[in-house]
């Protein structure tokens, strides 16, 4: 079974841009998952989505948004980048069954670089 | 507010020694608590989670943890490193909202081994 795959893995911006980055699940999973990571904040949470439905959203600014489409593929959107937006963006399934069983795999991440 | 500290930024242990990372957490109710390693230029691995039962919980790659209620801990061990357990670990708690997308990670502890 093919693991989680995030698209582009590379991608340099400027200051003021947008920039959209995808995230492909492993087969059955329902659940997609954004994290942003930096040297200096670590692994932050963006948000989560379930079956279309944004489920649980962190603490950033309005200008990240994201969505998930009908075959769980889902996309985070960045308006407007800033100097800070700088990291590597990670992206994970699961089944969202719930409960014990329930394990949430990786992507490799995109580099996100703004100049 | 969930929070997961990792006081050891950095450790350096001999290859054959033994190994334990240290995790406490703040969380207002039973915590599931996880385990994750990052290698050099990749996602996240789980290493292994605690929900409930069993306190000493094994993993892969021959690591345990063990969850101590009155400590607030969640210390990863591994009775004997490998070169190949060069990495960065991140403890983590599953945030608020029922949800095993939504984790607040700690700020990750690198290992490095000594040949």
């Amino acid at each position: 079974k093919a693991g989680v795959t995030q698209t582009p893995r590379y991608l340099i911006k400027t200051r003021g841009q947008q920039v959209t980055l995808s995230c492909s699940p492993i087969s059955g999973h329902r659940s997609v998952s954004w994290y942003q990571q930096t040297p200096g904040q670590g692994l932050q949470f963006l948000f989560e989505y379930f079956s279309e439905t944004q489920r649980n959203k962190g603490n950033f600014p309005g200008r990240f948004s994201g969505r998930q489409f009908s075959n769980s593929r889902s996309e985070m959107n960045v308006s407007t980048l800033e100097l800070g937006d700088s990291a590597l963006y990670l992206c994970a399934s699961s089944t969202a069954a719930g409960g014990t069983t329930d394990t949430q795999y990786f992507g490799p991440g995109t580099r996100l670089t703004v100049l | 507010a969930q929070s997961v500290t990792q006081p050891d930024i950095h450790i350096t242990v001999s290859e054959g020694a033994s190994l334990e990372l240290r995790c406490n957490y703040s969380y207002g109710a039973t915590p599931y608590l996880f385990w994750y390693v990052q290698s050099p230029g990749q996602g996240l691995q789980l290493l292994l989670k605690y929900f409930s039962g069993d306190t000493l919980v094994q993993g892969i790659k021959g690591f345990e943890a063990e969850f101590k209620r009155s400590q607030s801990s969640f210390n990863l061990r591994k009775p004997s490193v490998h070169w190949s357990d060069a990495a960065e670990y991140f403890c983590a708690v599953m945030g608020y909202g029922g949800s095993q997308g939504n984790l607040i990670f700690g700020k990750g502890t690198k290992l490095s081994v000594k040949p």
